[in-house]
């Protein structure tokens, strides 16, 4: 089965740091962009930015340019979302999916990761 | 940046009844527009790609159209499962901020 594996809940203060990841597995996982979205409690789908596991050409929605960073290991097949300093704002459900027509096109999702930055 | 506007915001419809679910463009995207339905708890589905090609798996009552800047979505002959929220997506990545289709 093709499927996106996404690692678990987390609970951090304000400042700290983060990274979550997102494993792909029954596809060759170089070939298709992976993306990242955001999406608070109640709220709509904020798309965040994507990277290109073949060569780790990584783009930014405006929105996220400076607030996270997006990497990949191709070698494990993972992809990561990074924050270096977490805010309270940061709270909420973060899901990585696979780009079918490249930045867009989501055909496959990961199970989503809850991040809670509370003091 | 390109912005997505949906509407209506909420779509109140019965069972076997016909959805149609309106998503604009800033500018133009040709037809490099995605819908996705979100049900509460889950992740999104992707419903259609390219405007109008329907996913693996995705019922023909379901289609989509459109280009330019103008694009429906249309889910005939509702289920109870059709009931949920619904997102637009184009091509450089940002989201309608959707359309809820809840039951009358």
């Amino acid at each position: 089965d093709v499927q996106l594996v996404q690692s678990g809940v987390e609970v951090k203060k304000p400042g700290e740091s983060l990274r979550i990841s997102c494993k792909g597995s029954g596809y060759t996982f170089i070939d298709y962009w992976i993306g990242w979205v955001r999406q608070k409690p109640g709220k709509g789908l904020e798309w965040m930015g994507i990277i290109y596991p073949g060569d780790a050409d990584t783009r930014y929605s405006p929105s996220f340019q400076s607030q996270v960073a997006i990497s990949v290991d191709k070698s494990i097949a993972t992809a990561y979302l990074h924050w270096s300093s977490l805010k309270a704002s940061d709270t909420a459900m973060y899901y990585c999916a696979r780009g079918l027509r490249s930045w867009y096109g989501f055909d496959i999702w990961g199970q989503g990761t809850v991040v809670t930055v509370s003091s | 940046e390109i912005v997505l506007t949906q509407s209506p915001v909420t779509l109140s419809l019965s069972p076997g009844e016909r959805a149609t679910l309106s998503c604009r463009a800033s500018q133009s995207v040709g037809s490099h527009l995605a819908w996705y339905q979100q049900r509460p708890g889950q992740a999104p589905r992707l419903l259609i790609y390219d405007s109008s090609i329907r996913a693996t798996g995705i019922p023909a009552r379901v289609s989509g159209s459109g280009s330019g800047t103008d694009f429906t979505l249309t889910i005939s002959n509702l289920e109870p499962d059709d009931f949920a929220v619904y997102y637009c997506q184009q091509l450089t990545g940002s989201f309608g901020q959707g359309t809820k289709l809840e039951i009358k």
